[in-house]
């Protein structure tokens, strides 16, 4: 069975940090991978998205994600963290099976520290 | 103004009423979808339709129902709700692979708590 799973339900990382989310999939046929966020009160919005045009995804916010096959994994990073990134960000893998549904990680709760 | 809207965005209600939950869209998108968060679940699926003739369930379709009214709404009911519905409650649509490989955009929620 397909799915997502990210590694860590909360991260902390200092001002400046570089942020680190994890993302790993399953999936037994090419995956369309995205990174949502949801900030505090919000519903989620798109980050990025993995279409198999390139293997390093730039995002909005200075966020980016790689895709790697051999690992099957697509995490997400950004050299450095600001305040404003505090949210909850979101893995999703779309299959192309029997009509494109999503699959939706449990979700990174991302602390920034003063 | 928002493109995907759910009304109301804050319910409190309590066990055995029927409650509905609506979501409208100025997409212009055929697909449209209900799911649920709760904490440390992530999102999960409750019905989807691909457009106003097809309608599915999801992963967690037990004790809800949907009915897609046109094109641009898509309501959720909870035909007798039960405490462990409180969750926060999130609409979405999508315009499928040629939109963009099915990035969805969503709606702000609506929290229900059941008592």
């Amino acid at each position: 069975a397909q799915s997502v799973t990210q590694l860590g339900s909360h991260v902390s990382v200092s001002e400046g940090a570089l942020v680190l989310l994890r993302c790993n999939y399953s999936s037994s046929v090419p995956p369309y991978l995205f990174w949502y966020v949801q900030y505090p009160n919000q519903g989620l919005q798109l980050l990025l998205k993995y279409t198999s045009a390139a293997t390093l995804v730039k995002g909005i916010n200075g966020f980016e994600a790689e895709f790697k096959k051999s690992e099957t994994s697509f995490h997400l990073t950004k050299p450095s963290a600001h305040m404003s990134d505090a949210a909850e960000y979101f893995c999703a893998v779309t299959l192309n099976t029997g009509g494109f549904k999503t699959i939706f990680g449990a979700g990174t709760r991302l602390f920034v520290k003063a | 103004d928002a493109d995907v809207t759910q009304t109301p965005r804050n319910r409190i209600t309590k066990t055995g009423k029927r409650i509905m939950l609506e979501c409208s869209q100025t997409k212009g998108h055929d697909r449209m979808y209900w799911y649920r968060q709760d904490p440390g679940l992530g999102l999960r699926l409750i019905y989807y339709s691909f457009d106003v003739k097809d309608i599915n369930k999801g992963e967690i379709s037990d004790g809800y129902s949907v009915s897609r009214q046109a094109q641009a709404k898509f309501s959720l009911s909870l035909e007798s709700a039960i405490p462990n519905q409180t969750a926060l409650y999130f609409c979405a649509t999508s315009a499928g692979l040629a939109g963009g490989y099915n990035e969805q955009f969503f709606g702000p929620g609506t929290r229900l708590t059941v008592l």
